[in-house]
């Protein structure tokens, strides 16, 4: 099993600035790696898949990057509605794993 | 525009089963696998199950192996997960979600139901 390694925990940051996710895979999993945003009370929603690419509507500020076993979700320029919950997640292989989490909250 | 409704959570006693179910719309079901997704309460995101587009071919965590099993319904645009032999631990949301893509192996979810909520405890 792929096990997905999120980094920080926590991120405390304010609005308009640069945040930095890292999700570390125990495996190379090629490209196949998505990230998600998920707030309270809500479902998860899909913002990158394959890495680096933008899933429908996802504003420009949320990019992607990495392959094998080091990946990274970057917040260009934080805005108030970015603060939430980020899992990674891979589909290279049976069973699907999610990374534990990364929470950027607001400093 | 994509619509998953699971329904069929509740309250059940350890070693109970419960069928979730999730009516999809909106795109076709036909063409896609689909997959359940937990979430305990307070607690990251657990993959539990997926099922290709023809229902011939099924995919489970460890923990929920042997006990769930998960079915599709294609003429209903429905999908199941039969859940079995519950335990306190199986406690969660659970979501239905579809992947981003069809006609193969896009195990990631652009879509998500508003989640339907399992307890297990006497």
């Amino acid at each position: 099993e792929v096990v997905l390694t999120q980094s920080p925990a926590t991120l405390s940051l304010s609005p308009g600035e640069r945040a930095t996710l890292s999700c570390r895979a125990s495996q190379n999993v090629n490209r196949y790696l998505a990230w998600y945003q998920q707030k309270p009370g809500q479902a998860p929603r899909l913002l990158i898949y394959d890495a680096s690419n933008r899933a429908t509507g996802i504003p420009a500020r949320f990019s992607g990057s990495g392959s094998g076993t080091d990946f990274t979700l970057t917040i260009s320029s934080l805005e108030p509605e970015d603060f939430a919950v980020y899992y990674c997640q891979h589909r290279s292989s049976w069973p699907l794993t999610f990374g534990g989490g990364t929470k950027v909250d607001i400093k | 525009e994509v619509q998953l409704l699971e329904s069929g959570g509740g309250l059940v006693q350890p070693g109970g089963s419960l069928r979730l179910s999730c009516a999809a719309s909106g795109f076709t079901f036909t063409t896609y696998g689909m997959g359940w997704v937990r979430q305990a309460p307070g607690k990251g995101l657990e993959w539990v199950s997926g099922l290709s587009d023809s229902g011939g071919n099924s995919y489970y965590a460890d923990s929920v192996k042997g006990r769930f099993t998960i079915s599709r319904d294609n003429s209903k645009n429905t999908l199941y997960l039969q859940m079995n032999s519950l335990r306190a631990e199986d406690t969660a949301i659970y979501y239905c979600a579809k992947p981003f893509r069809d006609y193969g192996d896009y195990w990631a979810f652009d879509y998500w139901g508003q989640g339907t909520l399992v307890t297990v405890s006497s």
